[in-house]
């Protein structure tokens, strides 16, 4: 199928490392900060949210880290699967007014077997 | 519980043409949001339409217009296509003043649009 991840910037990973995918963001008022996994052909699937007042939440295999002074979010994920293999954004959301989400870059996560 | 889901899953069309894509919201949602998602980059926000008026709108232009209905599905339209308007529309439906999770703030499969 057609690939999400065209351009974009690629992590090489072998199975059974652990993954860390780094974002910057722009905007300091959001109240979510939040990582999605998109496969090839499908929308974008929830991971993992942070709400910004936090610094650190862990989830099953992944953990966000929220660094507000230098506006940087990354996730880790542990143990890494092929079935970990897709494209990676990061995105912002406010829960006031209407909810947008705001994605970035997407990073392309390739695990070797 | 059901997710969303989206209809068609691919389309042509011809450059000039109009184009209804629709999506069902995720049971217990009452709000749908719209996205662009080009080829190698991240979904962009169309608008979002809320008991059935739109009440949020990203840089996007008129030709790009929207509805939901009293079940909470929506439809996108886009008239007067252009070749740049080929690429995925992802549909989202949440809860409002819900929050990011899992069930809170839900995509569809989308749908690949391509304009010839």
């Amino acid at each position: 199928g057609e690939s999400v991840g065209l351009h974009l910037p690629t992590l090489s990973v072998q199975e059974g490392d652990n993954s860390i995918i780094n974002c910057a963001y722009s905007n300091s008022a959001s109240d979510y900060f939040i990582w999605y996994k998109q496969e090839s052909g499908k929308g974008p699937q929830f991971i993992i949210d942070i709400r910004s007042n936090m610094d650190k939440r862990q989830g099953q295999r992944v953990t966000v880290l929220l660094n507000k002074t230098v506006k940087h979010l990354s996730l880790q994920i542990a143990a890494t699967q092929p079935g970990d293999s897709a494209v990676y954004f990061c995105a912002e959301m406010n829960s006031g007014g209407y909810q947008k989400v705001t994605f970035g870059i997407g990073t392309k996560l390739q695990v070797i077997p | 519980e059901t997710g969303v889901t989206q209809s068609p899953t691919h389309l042509i069309k011809t450059r000039g043409q109009q184009v209804t894509l629709r999506c069902s919201s995720q049971s217990g949602h009452n709000t749908v949001s719209w996205y662009q998602q080009a080829l190698g980059q991240g979904p962009q926000f169309i608008f979002q339409y809320y008991r059935e008026e739109e009440n949020g709108r990203g840089n996007f232009p008129p030709r790009f217009s929207g509805l939901q209905f009293p079940n909470y599905s929506s439809e996108l339209n886009v008239n007067a296509l252009e070749l740049d308007d080929s690429a995925l529309y992802l549909c989202a439906s949440s809860l409002k003043g819900g929050k990011p999770s899992n069930y809170g703030y839900t995509f569809g499969s989308g749908t690949r649009l391509t304009v010839v």
